[in-house]
């Protein structure tokens, strides 16, 4: 079964660290671009960044650029999101997602993890 | 950056209605508009992908149409399981892209 599943969440206060991890099974994870997509609750979908099946390209919304790191290990099968110097505004449920292709849909999506910045 | 728009954002439907949803982009995208369905607690799950291609396992009720900066999802015959809040979202500017504020259908 073609599955993503993600982990790592948790509540950190603001100005923290947090990584998460989401593992691919089912398919050649090697082989696509991977996105990490939030949302905070009650709100949209909001892409956050995206890394190509080699690593070679590497990219951030904005609102994470300078504070959020993506990563994967293909051995591993397994993509990363280190995330540092939280805000109250990354609270939300962080989605790992495949591409399909480039300039295509995100067709696999995890489950989500929850992420609250708090004091 | 490409902004998109949805209408209605809030829709009251009953089961069996045809049910049409818009999404306008601020620029045009051509055909790169994938449309997504999320129930509560729930992923998104990808329904239509290049404008009007029918993801693998989704019914044939729904549809997608549209290139440029206008484009629209049609459910042809609402079923219960089709509650949810639809979200369209733009690919033209990949990997930086946007979605759609969403459009969520009701019971009437």
């Amino acid at each position: 079964e073609v599955q993503l599943v993600e982990s790592g969440g948790g509540l950190v206060k603001p100005g923290g660290s947090l990584r998460l991890s989401c593992a691919a099974s089912g398919f050649t994870f090697s082989s696509y671009s991977m996105n990490w997509v939030r949302q905070a609750p009650g709100k949209g979908l909001e892409w956050v960044s995206s890394i190509s099946s080699s690593s070679s390209y590497i990219y951030y919304a904005d609102s994470v650029k300078g504070r959020f790191t993506i990563s994967r290990d293909n051995a591993k099968n397994s993509l990363y999101l280190q995330m540092n110097s939280l805000r109250a505004e990354d609270t939300a449920v962080y989605y790992c997602a495949r591409a399909r292709g480039e300039n295509d849909a995100f067709d696999i999506w995890g489950q989500g993890t929850m992420v609250t910045v708090s004091s | 950056d490409i902004q998109l728009t949805q209408s209605p954002s809030f829709l009251s439907a009953s089961v069996g209605d045809r049910v049409t949803i818009t999404c306008r982009a601020s620029q045009g995208i051509s055909s790169y508009l994938a449309w997504y369905q999320q129930k509560p607690g729930k992923a998104p799950k990808l329904l239509i992908y290049a404008a009007s291609t029918l993801q693998s396992g989704v019914p044939s009720r729904f549809s997608g149409s549209g290139s440029g900066t206008e484009f629209t999802l049609t459910i042809s015959s609402l079923q219960p399981e089709d509650f949810a809040t639809y979200y369209c979202q733009q690919l033209n500017s990949y990997p930086r892209v946007t979605f759609g504020p969403g459009t969520k259908v009701d019971i009437k």
